[in-house]
C-alpha cells in the first residue's frame, strides 16, 4: 500500500510556464514533507521542504504548497525551464519514527523550450 | 557541501554471488540510508542506520543486510544474489532529526545488474 502517491507519471510543459506537481499521502503522522529532482545517472538533489505548521514555502522559482486536511501537496516551478527537465520525487516523513523518508513514484517534467 | 561517495557506479554480478555496495559520507552524519530505485515504484527503503552498529530494517530488507562499523561508513550486502535485485542502489545520510529537519543527500547511485 503505497502511503505516498504521485498520480501523473509525467508532464510536459513549455518554458517559462508554470509546472505544477502534485502528490497525496494517506498516513496522517506524515508532519515534514520535501521535494528531490533527480537526473538520469545521478542521486536525487533535495529541492524543497515544508513542515506540516505551515501551507506553503517558496524559494526562488520553487513553491511547495500544502493541504494537511486534503492530505495533498504540491510543487510549483514558475518559470519552467528546459534544465528544469528531470524526475521530480516528493517524499514525507513522520517525525516520530525518525528520518525515514517514503517516496513517491516519481513525475518526469519535460520543459519544450 | 555533503559528500555522499558510493564505490562503484556500474557493476554486474552472478546469481549466488554474495555483494557488497559501499557508502561513504564526510559530514558526520548520524544517519544513513539504503534505497533502490525501480521505474514506477520510486525509491524503497531497504535498511538504515542511527549509529554505529545500529540498524533498523526499512519497507523491503529481505534478500539483505547491512553493516556499520564506523559513522562514515554503511555497506549493503546481498547476500545471494538473485535477478530480482537488479536495481539501481542509492545511499544517503542526514543529521539526526532531533536536531531540526534534515533533508537527505543522496550519492550517485550504483546500478547493479545480477545476470
Amino acid at each position: 500500500d503505497q502511503q505516498v502517491k504521485q498520480n501523473s507519471p509525467s508532464l510536459s510543459v513549455q518554458e517559462g510556464r508554470i509546472s505544477i506537481l502534485n502528490c497525496d499521502y494517506t498516513n496522517s503522522m506524515f508532519d515534514y514533507f520535501l521535494w528531490y529532482k533527480k537526473y538520469p545517472a545521478e542521486g536525487p538533489t533535495f529541492l524543497i521542504s515544508i513542515s506540516s505548521i505551515k501551507d506553503k514555502n517558496e524559494d526562488g522559482r520553487f513553491t511547495v504548497f500544502l493541504n494537511k486536511s486534503a492530505k495533498h501537496l504540491s510543487l510549483h516551478i514558475v518559470p519552467s525551464q528546459p534544465g528544469d527537465s528531470a524526475v521530480y520525487f516528493c517524499a514525507a516523513r513522520a517525525t516520530a519514527a525518525g528520518n525515514k523518508l517514503t517516496f513517491g513514484g516519481g513525475t518526469r517534467v519535460l520543459v519544450k523550450p | 557541501d555533503v559528500k555522499v561517495t558510493q564505490s562503484s557506479r556500474y557493476l554486474v554480478k552472478r546469481t549466488g554471488e554474495k555483494v557488497f555496495l559501499e557508502c561513504v559520507q564526510d559530514m558526520d552524519h548520524e544517519n544513513m540510508f539504503w534505497y533502490r530505485q525501480d521505474p514506477g515504484l520510486g525509491l524503497r527503503l531497504i535498511y538504515f542506520s542511527y549509529d554505529v552498529k545500529m540498524k533498523e530494517k526499512g519497507d523491503i530488507p529481505e534478500g539483505y543486510s547491512v553493516s556499520r562499523e564506523k559513522k562514515e561508513r554503511f555497506s549493503l550486502i546481498l547476500e545471494s544474489a538473485s535477478t530480482n535485485q537488479t536495481s539501481m542502489y542509492l545511499c544517503a545520510s542526514s543529521l539526526i532529526h532531533l536536531r531540526g529537519n534534515q533533508p537527505q543527500h543522496f550519492g550517485d547511485g550504483t546500478r547493479l545488474s545480477i545476470l
